[in-house]
């Protein structure tokens, strides 16, 4: 059974630091691993997309990496603003595409 | 707790004919469900947020004849998709508001139109 953790649960930074969300899983055969941003009251937005075969992405100030292997991708924002506080999450497609298991969550806070 | 179960996994079914899949919140009460769909190698995107009690409000690009959600209750809702077609084929997932900022998602349902 897929297992998906993300570290830390919350994170409060001063605006335009560069920062760094992370996401483990415990089986390797996926098919994709996407980030999502939460806010609240609201569905979520979709970030990045990794498939299995790549190792990284990246959108504007997003970065996700991803190493299958180890069972681990990370998110980097960088020069973080006020906008960027919300909830983000990372998902796990598994190998046969019929279930995304998600992580718990990091809620991320950036101050003026 | 918060356990939302989505039914069902996995369904197969012909051109033309409508599906329906549901979304439950087991132990909790959920005004607001979402739901999603993923085509192969794309991300998830958001179709519509549904409330209890009232219409949903479906995504821009999203035909609301076509995909017809019901939240008739605070615990259930449903998305039926209307005279499916191939192109129809995708994995659709609810979840489901719990307190005031956390969504707790189903597992999905792995829809294929032949």
């Amino acid at each position: 059974k897929q297992e998906v953790t993300q570290i830390p649960a919350a994170l409060s930074v001063p605006e335009g630091e560069n920062l760094v969300l992370n996401c483990s899983f415990t089986d390797s055969a996926i098919y994709n691993l996407q980030w999502f941003r939460q806010d609240p009251g609201k569905g979520l937005t979709s970030l990045l997309l990794i498939q299995s075969s790549q190792r990284e992405q990246t959108s504007g100030r997003l970065n996700a990496s991803l190493d299958k292997s180890s069972g681990r991708s990370t998110l980097y924002i960088a020069a973080s603003q006020p906008g960027d506080s919300a909830t983000y999450l990372c998902a796990v497609m598994g190998s046969s595409g019929d279930k995304l298991t998600f992580g718990t969550g990091t809620r991320l806070a950036v101050r003026p | 707790g918060a356990v939302v179960s989505q039914h069902p996994s996995r369904v197969i079914c012909k051109s033309g004919t409508s599906v329906k899949i549901e979304c439950r919140s087991l132990d909790f009460q959920a005004t607001t469900m979402f739901w999603y769909r993923q085509f192969p190698k794309q991300s998830l995107m958001l179709m519509a947020t549904s409330n209890e009690g009232s219409k949903a409000t479906y995504e821009q690009g999203v035909e609301k004849d076509k995909f017809l959600i019901n939240h008739a209750s605070l615990t259930l809702s449903t998305l039926t998709v209307t005279s499916a077609h191939p192109e129809d084929s995708s994995f659709y997932i609810c979840s489901a508001s719990y307190g005031a900022n956390v969504l707790t998602f189903g597992a999905g349902s792995r829809l294929t139109v032949l």
